[in-house]
């Protein structure tokens, strides 16, 4: 079993829609959770980052974790074909500072919003 | 210009055949990696370095090599080329931010070096 599951999907939606991404985990030991966006062609780059539980909203963007369950979630609101990407979750047990921060990454959602 | 780049963007080889995938970056951080990207398995972490004289393996680097030529220069070696290791090939680089507990490793990752082994 991996360590991070995430449904690789493909999601499709019409613009406008609610979209809800999840990964599930099984190492208890994770607290920093990050959701990475991946357009075609192109490297990811960082979306949000929490720390522990709970929610983080930045725009049309809302992050929740819950760690009782071991699950997170990244939901986007009011969905725009820009959105479509791949939709990446990672997890890492610590910051970094003198030892390495190792991310885990899911398998990857790939989204898709047509107009 | 971006501020983390690969060298090639796409290459095509035979088995046996030795490569070399280059990675430079501008953003000035010490800590560079190396990462393959399968369809349905994610990313996995090859190398990773912390500085000049900091090399690591990560999860998966059995048939490759690095080399941290300087700081902003990090190099993965396929010494010996086969095909699974077909894939989508990424740098990255971080700049750890601090102890604060909301800080974190975030990483920014190149365009990517598509690698087709024959």
């Amino acid at each position: 079993q991996k360590e991070v599951e995430q449904d690789p999907g493909p999601l499709s939606v019409p613009e406008g829609a609610i979209v809800s991404l999840n990964c599930t985990y099984s190492n208890s030991a994770f607290q920093y959770f990050m959701w990475y966006r991946q357009y075609s062609r192109k490297g990811p780059e960082l979306l949000m980052y929490t720390y522990s539980s709970g929610n983080k909203e930045d725009g049309r963007f809302t992050a929740q974790v819950d760690k009782s369950s071991k699950y997170i979630s990244l939901f986007i609101r009011d969905s725009q074909p820009s959105d479509s990407a791949t939709y990446l979750c990672a997890m890492s047990a610590n910051a970094g500072g003198t030892s390495y921060g190792k991310l885990t990454f899911g398998q990857g959602t790939i989204l898709t919003v047509h107009p | 210009d971006a501020d983390v780049t690969q060298t090639p963007r796409n290459r095509i080889t035979k088995t046996g055949k030795r490569i070399m995938l280059e990675c430079s970056q501008t953003k000035g951080h010490d800590r560079m990696y190396w990462y393959r990207q399968d369809p349905g398995l994610g990313l996995r972490l090859i190398y990773y370095s912390f500085d000049v004289k900091d090399i690591n393996k990560g999860e998966i680097s059995d048939g490759y090599s690095v080399s941290r030529q300087a700081q902003a220069k990090f190099s993965l070696s396929l010494e010996s080329a086969i095909p699974n290791q077909t894939a989508l090939y990424f740098c990255a680089t971080s700049d750890f931010g601090g102890t604060s507990a909301l800080s974190t490793d975030t990483q920014y990752f190149g365009p990517g070096t598509r690698l087709t082994v024959l």
